[in-house]
């Protein structure tokens, strides 16, 4: 399969644990993008990549989100001491500049 | 700042009936329009795009969209729709100058056999 891969599918936490998920997105890929979609609603943007640089960040992005892509490949998003306003679920999509984004299966993420 | 707007949060129609889904947005420079859909279990998935051209555009499984400036607007129609059509379908714009893509709050479409 040569689409974009989301590592875990499912992650269960308790409220102020930290949480890391990776995405791999298609590898000709150059550009890389990470949204969040609560219940009843479409995705939001999160932050975007070209190659290793991050070059937007939304407003949404809190202090406690971090999101890395040091090679230029795959990407983390990392979300410290979690809160139950995190649960949802978090797509990655990767795309070459300007052109359509191809969405992965995503992460579920649900703070207890 | 772009907004876009779905009319119809649910729809159910039977098999065999036609399907018209509204979408508008607010900005008015140059954009790329995009419907995805999501079937149950799956992830989301290209339906069809606009970037220029003709804007009447055929997409998968015989949906189709058009593109009216004036209006804002890039509806999505389908005349016959198939048990296998029900998913969530959301409609998203990104403008030609920035990346993000602003997706709309989607439509569940059921299709009783």
């Amino acid at each position: 399969d040569t689409g974009v891969s989301q590592d875990p599918r499912h992650k269960i936490t308790k409220r102020g644990q930290n949480v890391t998920f990776r995405c791999d997105p298609i590898s000709e890929h150059n550009r890389l993008y990470w949204y969040r979609q609560t219940l009843g609603q479409g995705p939001e943007f999160l932050t975007y990549f070209q190659n290793e640089a991050q070059l937007e960040k939304s407003r949404l992005l809190s202090d406690r989100f971090s999101a890395e892509r040091p090679k230029g490949s795959f990407s983390t998003l990392e979300i410290q001491r979690t809160e139950q306003g995190d649960s949802a679920m978090y797509l990655c999509a990767s795309s070459f500049p300007g052109d359509t984004q191809y969405f992965g299966p995503g992460t579920r993420l649900t703070v207890l | 700042a772009q907004s876009v707007s779905q009319h119809n949060h649910h729809v159910i129609l039977s098999e065999a009936a036609s399907l018209e889904l509204g979408c508008n947005y607010s900005y008015g420079g140059t954009v790329n329009l995009f419907w995805y859909v999501q079937y149950p279990g799956q992830h989301l998935q290209l339906l069809l795009k606009y970037f220029s051209g003709d804007p009447l555009v055929k997409g998968i499984k015989g949906f189709e969209a058009e593109f009216i400036k004036s209006k804002f607007s890039f509806n999505l129609r389908k005349p016959s729709v198939q048990w296998s059509d029900t998913a969530e379908y959301f409609c998203a714009v990104v403008n030609t100058g920035f990346q993000k893509l602003v997706f709309g709050t989607g439509t569940r479409l059921l299709v009783s056999p």
